[in-house]
């Protein structure tokens, strides 16, 4: 079965405070990959980040990071020194190369509110 | 290119009536996605197409809802007869090829009454 799970609904955090979202993702698939979007209050969503299941390779994109351990089936999302522009809600996503090919399913999203 | 491009961005109906909604994905890209987006529901997949074609429908709600993929630049999405809990933000996506990054239009904001 293909599921994303984002446990955290809503997260508060004061500005400047660092703050993980955690993904966990159910598939049968050996090749697959995972995404990361950002919807500010504007509403759009913008694409963060692509990996794929060949990749457990952390990464660091500025203050951001993402820690992929296939082991726990996890794609967690790291922000450090959180900033007002950070709240948004946050989806993670998984997408299936051979059970459902191409499907591009998103967990809940999380909702992230940092405060000055 | 000028991304995806999704219109109406707002739409206001009545009940029964038929909302057509419309969507260019990104030239060249390979898969298109319908979502459906409610505070109760959160990002619904309703349905995808690759290379025009329907893949997986298995989200659409009803009969009432359908789609169509006449040509590599063109979707719609039909709901007939609208009913208000209808009413939600509908995304289209486009991504070049298996495996890759969507990208989403604007959205389009329905509302029935």
């Amino acid at each position: 079965a293909q599921k994303v799970t984002q446990a955290q609904t809503e997260i508060s955090v004061v500005e400047k405070e660092d703050v993980t979202l955690d993904c966990v993702y159910e598939t049968r698939d050996t090749t697959y990959y995972l995404f990361w979007y950002k919807q500010p209050p504007s509403g759009e969503l913008v694409f963060l980040i692509r990996r794929n299941s060949f990749d457990e390779q952390n990464e660091i994109s500025g203050r951001y990071s993402w820690n992929f351990q296939k082991s726990t089936s996890s794609f967690n999302f790291t922000i450090t020194a959180s900033q007002v522009v950070d709240s948004a809600v946050y989806f993670c996503a998984l997408s299936e190369a051979y059970g459902n090919t191409g499907k591009l399913i998103f967990g809940q999203g999380t909702t992230l509110q940092v405060k000055p | 290119d000028a991304g995806v491009i999704q219109s109406p961005r707002h739409e206001v109906t009545e009940m029964g009536q038929e909302v057509t909604l419309r969507c260019k994905p990104i030239s060249g890209h390979d898969y298109l996605f319908w979502y459906r987006q409610t505070m109760m529901r959160g990002l619904e997949l309703l349905i995808y197409f690759n290379n025009n074609v329907p893949i997986d429908d298995s989200g659409m709600p009803e009969d009432r809802f359908s789609a169509k993929m006449p040509n590599a630049s063109f979707s719609t999405l039909k709901i007939q007869p609208s009913e208000p809990r209808d009413s939600a933000v509908y995304f289209c996506a486009s991504s070049l090829e298996l495996g890759a990054e969507a990208f989403f239009g604007q959205g389009t904001r329905l509302t029935v009454v």
